[in-house]
């Protein structure tokens, strides 16, 4: 089982510029969220995909969109990225048929270190 | 709202002793609790969670972790530290608030673990 697998593992962008980070659960997983993890805090939620829908939505602006494929693999878009945009983005998966979403419980990636420069 | 207070952002201890991270959560209503370990360079992984069974948790690694409604606490706890234990560790809760599931994490506590 190869588990969460995010990629690009890292990636710099200029300021302005859109980046997309890509996600595959893990194997069974149907639900797929995302976070922002920026230096020295927690993880922040962005949103929740399942059933190809956002279900859930953090404080994060329009800038940040996202799809949910029918393999259940996912994409977190940002537009006109900015410098504090740089960041751990974690795509974490979980079962929605386990109760682990209720719980708020979900097996997490390495993440895609972005850089905005 | 809910939230996450981690007391102390770097915990050092010497390899054998006792390790203690502390986590205070606020909320309205009944929690699920969890703590994640993220070792450098890497995603998260769960080491134990709370979801109102038993009040004393145990996890991976050695770690247990207890649920003290009055004192609104989950602090982490490990009898002997290892030198493989030095990470980030974070403490989350989720709270079921109007449909809303989504843990909120604490800013992370960095153990420390001298030889």
């Amino acid at each position: 089982d190869a588990g969460v697998t995010q990629s690009p593992t890292h990636l710099i962008k200029t300021r302005g510029q859109q980046v997309t980070l890509r996600c595959s659960p893990k194997s069974g997983h149907d639900t797929v969220s995302w976070y922002q993890q920026a230096l020295g805090q927690g993880p922040q939620f962005i949103f929740q995909y399942y059933e190809e829908e956002e279900r859930q939505r953090g404080n994060f602006p329009d800038r940040f969109s996202g799809h949910q494929f029918p393999n259940y693999s996912s994409e977190l878009n940002v537009n006109a990225l900015l410098l504090g945009d740089s960041a751990l983005y974690l795509c974490a998966s979980s079962a929605a048929g386990t109760g682990a979403v209720m719980r708020g419980e979900a097996f997490f990636g390495q993440g895609t270190r972005l850089t905005v420069v | 709202a809910q939230s996450v207070t981690q007391l102390g952002s770097h915990v050092s201890v010497s390899e054998g002793a006792l390790v203690l991270l502390r986590c205070n959560y606020s909320s309205s209503v009944p929690p699920y609790l969890f703590w994640y370990v993220q070792y450098p360079n890497q995603g998260l992984q769960l080491l134990l969670k709370y979801t109102s069974a038993a009040t004393l948790v145990k996890g991976i690694n050695g770690f247990e972790a207890e649920f003290k409604k009055s004192e609104t606490s989950f602090h982490l706890t490990k009898p002997s530290a290892h030198m493989s234990d030095a990470a980030e560790y974070f403490c989350a809760v989720t709270s079921v608030l109007g449909g809303s599931y989504i843990p909120t994490f604490g800013r992370g506590t960095s153990l420390i673990v001298h030889p």
